[in-house]
């Protein structure tokens, strides 16, 4: 079964500290991959795609892919505690549906 | 910016009743998509419609379950006879393409609940 992995945390940072969130995915033709931001009770919200190996930044926001090692992982610089959300890895596999990891929750404390 | 708006925010039904969840996609938007969120857990895919018809469900979308986009504009979920556990967030996407890099958006869901 195709599976999106991912600990659960909670992960806890301190105000300014980076944070590293990391997941795994069990399907080697995946090709693409989201990271989404969920706050209690409402919808994902897309931070960061990224599709090739490597990394890739956008502001705050570095995601890194390693497709030999099916390991997709985001950091978040200079963490706020607005930044406390449940992080979802999604992974687009061989169709267009995303298949989303249970989450990991972060708490940056002031 | 553009919006995947849904509506009820909050639906509460009897088990049993037929319900129907509405959705208004982004309007260059050509695949749509419904996903539901059991709370606590993961968020897992129903359904992705495209041109007209489902191009794709899960073992989740039994026969309960149906989709339309009845006038270009909404796409609706149908559930014909709830059960307890259909309990869950609902919410639907949208995407300009397929397999898009840019990922979807999604509306803001509409949790329902089953009594």
């Amino acid at each position: 079964q195709k599976e999106v992995e991912q600990n659960s945390g909670p992960l806890s940072v301190p105000e300014g500290a980076i944070a590293s969130l990391n997941c795994t995915y069990s399907d080697r033709v995946s090709q693409s991959f989201f990271w989404y931001r969920q706050y209690s009770g409402k919808s994902p919200e897309l931070i960061m795609s990224i599709y090739s190996n490597g990394d890739k930044e956008d502001g705050r926001f570095t995601a890194q892919l390693n497709k030999a090692s099916q390991y997709v992982s985001l950091l978040i610089r200079d963490s706020q505690p607005s930044d406390s959300a449940t992080y979802l890895c999604a992974v687009n596999m061989d169709t267009d549906k995303l298949i989303f990891g249970t989450g990991t929750r972060l708490q940056v404390f002031p | 910016e553009p919006e995947v708006t849904q509506t009820p925010s909050h639906q509460v039904t009897q088990m049993g009743q037929e319900v129907i969840l509405r959705c208004v996609p982004i309007s260059n938007h050509l695949y749509f998509y419904w996903y539901r969120q059991i709370l606590g857990q993961k968020v897992e895919f129903l359904v992705s419609f495209y041109n007209n018809e489902i191009s794709e469900k899960s073992e989740i979308f039994d026969d309960q379950f149906s989709v339309e986009r009845p006038d270009g504009s909404n796409f609706t979920l149908k559930i014909r006879s709830t059960k307890l556990e259909d309990s869950a967030m609902y919410f639907c996407a949208s995407s300009v393409g397929r397999l898009n890099p840019a990922g979807y958006t999604f509306g803001s869901g509409t949790r329902l609940t089953v009594v």
